[in-house]
């Protein structure tokens, strides 16, 4: 199957600052890529889809101002979490469907902690 | 609307014991798919098992069986056999075909003790 890579697979950042989460794909040119999040111990939520060369959807719920997608090649979709807040602490996953869309390839999640 | 429930929270049983984790969903598209995936304390999604809304039969894998019954919109998973590597988080999951987004249940915790 495909292969999802996410970069950093875990960071700490102070209160305030804003984090870049990198999700590559690397052996499939993906037009589409979802974010999810996971708060501890819960299920994981759709946050936004991410399309390639135009703006990303939202989910009702997620500001689309302090998650900043970009999607600008068919490999790499970037989300930036703006002023963070130890309320944004998760575990971020981004995946891309198959050809078909019958299947998702997951990458391996980012654990995000805000001091 | 979607949805996916998952009415077991937790559930604790001995190694070798048999164990059935239920999900049961909600759509409205005729075509759809369901997924299992298993997460371990990692945080990693594993896949198992993906089935399509027209393909009812039930499969088994090893230690794994799935049994997918539209008419109780149900797609519960049967671990046979249980070991302790067996304990992580189990989601269920629904898809639409047209968009490929994915809906998660709320997740079954298993421990599996020796």
């Amino acid at each position: 199957g495909a292969v999802v890579s996410q970069h950093p697979s875990r960071v700490i950042c102070k209160s305030g600052t804003s984090v870049k989460i990198e999700c590559r794909s690397l052996d499939f040119q993906a037009t589409t890529m979802f974010w999810y999040r996971q708060f501890p111990k819960q299920s994981l939520m759709l946050m936004a889809t991410s399309n390639e060369g135009s703006k990303a959807t939202y989910e009702q719920g997620v500001e689309k101002d302090k998650f900043l997608i970009n999607h600008a090649s068919l490999t790499l979709s970037t989300l930036t979490v703006t002023s963070a807040h130890p309320e944004d602490s998760s575990f971020y996953i981004c995946s891309h469907p198959g050809l078909a869309r019958e299947t998702q390839y997951f990458g391996p999640g980012t654990r995000l902690l805000v001091l | 609307a979607q949805k996916v429930t998952q009415a077991q929270t937790e559930i604790s049983v001995v190694e070798k014991e048999d164990v059935t984790l239920d999900c049961v969903y909600e759509t409205r598209d005729t075509t759809y798919y369901l997924f299992w995936y298993k997460q371990p304390p990692s945080g990693e999604l594993v896949f198992l098992i993906r089935r399509n809304s027209f393909d009812e039969q039930n499969e088994i894998s090893g230690r794994y069986s799935w049994n997918f019954q539209k008419s109780t919109s149900s797609f519960n998973f049967t671990i046979t056999a249980s070991q302790v590597v067996d304990s992580a988080v189990y989601f269920c999951a629904l898809s639409s075909s047209n968009t490929g987004k994915l809906i998660f249940g709320q997740g079954t915790t298993l421990q599996v003790k020796p």
